[in-house]
């Protein structure tokens, strides 16, 4: 069973409020991944990171931010909501080295609502 | 950048009869790994079957086998022997430096 959760699950929040969500994981893992992803469509990599200290934009980070002070912890912050913001977000964590036999472990997501 | 192509959005398949779900990816890297991932309607994504790239075998986990052709670059997922509870979203993915995902196969198992 994966060691990774998101918090909260479900999320309903009025246009320009400033929300963080929450991804941990007690597997070690240094890599860590935020997808946004609309029911049924493919996932889109919003922000990653290899470790402490270490974060990437993917396709759709220009909206929020990511900041990774410890191996556990990569929370995701939208500072202005709106409603093209509604979605799942999901969360992820892997093993440092994807050719060698390892996983990427999912969150259960956050399903966000703009109102 | 790495990239994930799955060329079917949707597909059907009788009850107890395997189907092959496919994957082609594009990567100027010589390390990586190919997953899949199942997602039913709840919407939580279920680890199926990985892929290293340096595995010479297809990897297999129960109904589940990856056919890596390396060459070729895919990494076509097999189900063998459908059950009704197989009908999801099927998503592959190709990990190195970041994680990318294609944009997924609706598989409706028929009884």
């Amino acid at each position: 069973e994966a060691d990774i959760y998101q918090t909260p699950r479900y999320l309903v929040i009025g246009t320009g409020k400033k929300i963080t969500l929450e991804c941990s994981q007690t597997m070690g893992h240094d890599k860590m991944y935020w997808y946004q992803q609309d029911p049924g469509m493919e996932l889109h990599l919003i922000h990653y990171s290899y470790g402490v200290n270490s974060t990437e934009k993917g396709d759709l980070s220009s909206e929020s931010t990511v900041s990774r002070i410890r191996t556990e912890h990569f929370p995701l912050t939208l500072e202005s909501a709106r409603p093209s913001h509604t979605s799942q977000y999901l969360c992820a964590s892997s093993d440092l080295t994807g050719g060698t036999g390892t996983e990427a472990f999912f969150g259960q997501g956050t399903r966000l609502t703009v109102v | 950048a790495q990239k994930i192509t799955q060329t079917q959005p949707g597909m059907f398949v009788q009850e107890k009869e395997a189907v092959t779900l496919d994957c082609t990816y594009d990567t100027s890297d010589q390390s990586y790994g190919l997953f899949w991932y199942k997602q039913p309607s709840s919407g939580e994504m279920i680890f199926l079957i990985y892929q290293g790239s340096y595995d010479e075998q297809n990897a297999t986990e129960g109904r589940y086998s990856l056919n890596f052709q390396k060459a070729r670059k895919s990494a076509n997922l097999v189900i063998s022997a459908s059950q009704l509870g197989d009908s999801a979203m099927y998503f592959c993915a190709i990990l190195n430096n970041d994680m990318r995902f294609g944009a997924g196969t609706r598989l409706t198992v028929k009884p």
